[in-house]
């Protein structure tokens, strides 16, 4: 069974930094396309980002509001993916969910930016 | 990029109605497009893949169509379980691109 679990949401500083998470187990997640989904409160759903699979050298590619600040990256060892987030606004508060293909989704972690 | 525009906004229906939601997109997307399911404090789920191929374990009464500009998500006969937001996402090119969304409700 495919499963997505996402971790590492919390409440931030603006300005400050975060680590994203999301184990994958049922599949091998190197062998996919890998996406970050978020949804700020009472709002609609925004791509965020796409790692390619590892057949396709695990290029990135980035919504325009996150460029430069968000990176995306993986770990095969741990079959798992990860979203770094930098420069953290408010407008970044949302659940993030990460997703096999936009196919998959985890059940989402909250990130909250607020002083 | 690719502005993705839902219609209707939202819609109140009964159990058992048929209902139909449309997604049209800024430029042709083939049949690049995704409808998505869902329901309040839950993760979206995916009913439709490639604008028309039903996603595995997806209720048949669940249909999409269409190709390039317009697409649709037709709900053969609305189930009380159905009462949800649905999502058209484009994925022909990056940035992929979400339609703002239908809120179906009961009437």
């Amino acid at each position: 069974e495919v499963q997505l679990v996402e971790s590492g949401g919390n409440l931030v500083q603006p300005g400050g930094s975060l680590r994203l998470s999301c184990a994958a187990s049922g599949f091998t997640s190197s062998d996919y396309h890998m996406d970050w989904v978020r949804q700020a409160p009472g709002k609609g759903l925004e791509w965020v980002g796409r790692s390619r699979s590892k057949a396709n050298s695990y290029t990135t590619e980035y919504a325009a509001s996150v460029k430069g600040r968000f990176t995306i990256s993986r770990d095969d060892s741990k079959n798992s993916l990860y979203l770094q987030m930098i420069s953290l606004q408010s407008e970044d508060t949302a659940v993030y969910y990460c997703a096999r293909g936009v196919g998959y989704w985890g059940q989402g972690t909250q990130v909250t930016v607020s002083s | 990029d690719i502005q993705m525009t839902q219609s209707p906004s939202s819609l109140s229906a009964s159990v058992g109605d048929r209902v139909t939601i449309t997604c049209r997109a800024s430029q042709g997307i083939r049949n690049d497009l995704g409808w998505y399911q869902q329901k309040p404090g839950k993760a979206p789920k995916r009913l439709i893949y490639a604008a028309a191929s039903l996603q595995s374990g997806v209720p048949s009464r669940f249909s999409g169509s269409g190709s390039g500009t317009e697409f649709t998500l037709t709900i053969s006969s609305l189930q009380p379980e159905d009462f949800a937001t649905y999502y058209c996402l484009q994925y022909n090119s990056y940035p992929f691109t979400f339609g703002p969304g239908t809120k179906v409700d009961i009437k």
